[in-house]
């Protein structure tokens, strides 16, 4: 079955120091999305991406997050400056159009410790 | 804004017990809702999927059941076993295809 695919799977990074966190959606979609979870929290939406662009942003999403599709498979995150508070897991997914576009499906995560 | 709840917040109780799950949601107006089995430090497992139309779904010891107008949905387990210990977590794709997540009920089932 296609899956979602997030590396690294664990990151150390240290503060002020910027990360990159991949993902490789499933073939044929087209949305993609990025939620945080930090420790013992809520999956926290950050933002979707649809035709090279932003559709929404939350309000954890601010300047210091970016968001690009490189080429036509990688999805990536990057965090410019990171702060401890930024410690979180983080979880790629997408979903397609049409009859099946309303499921979404989540990758393992990537776990970022800030230090 | 959309605002998911979930209750009970943590739950215990004995092998072979049959119990329910509550998650409450704010709008109606909902795609569908998820429930999800997430293990400490470990990614999201679907369980089941009831989509705005639906009434119900089932997968082997698990039921959910949907009530869009009245915004609320119970996950239902049969027969719990340790190995069901975990946080299940109630998610609503909402008016804009995002998910929105409740803070979970942490299981535990002993044996």
């Amino acid at each position: 079955e296609p899956e979602v695919t997030q590396t690294p799977s664990h990151q150390v990074t240290q503060m002020g120091q910027e990360v990159i966190l991949r993902c490789v959606p499933i073939s044929n979609h087209l949305y993609f999305y990025w939620y945080r979870q930090i420790l013992g929290q809520k999956v926290e939406f950050l933002v979707s991406f649809y035709n090279n662009e932003i559709s929404e942003k939350s309000e954890i999403f601010d300047d210091q997050f970016s968001v690009e599709r490189p080429d036509g498979s990688n999805f990536t995150l990057k965090i410019r400056s990171t702060k401890l508070e930024d410690s979180a897991m983080y979880f790629c997914a997408s979903r397609n159009t049409g009859m099946t576009g309303n499921t979404i499906y989540f990758g393992e995560g990537s776990w970022l410790t800030v230090v | 804004k959309q605002e998911v709840t979930q209750i009970p917040a943590a739950l215990s109780v004995p092998e072979g017990e049959n119990l329910v799950l509550n998650c409450s949601f704010t709008d109606s107006a909902i795609y569908n809702l998820q429930w999800f089995r997430q293990d400490p430090g470990k990614g999201l497992t679907s369980l089941l999927l009831i989509q705005s139309s639906q009434r119900e779904q089932t997968s082997g010891r698990l039921n959910a059941s949907l009530d869009k107008s009245s915004g609320r949905s119970t996950l239902y387990i049969a027969a719990s076993q340790p190995g069901d210990s975990a946080t299940y977590l109630c998610a609503v794709l909402d008016s804009s295809y995002k998910l929105i997540f409740g803070s979970g009920t942490r299981l535990l089932v002993r044996p």
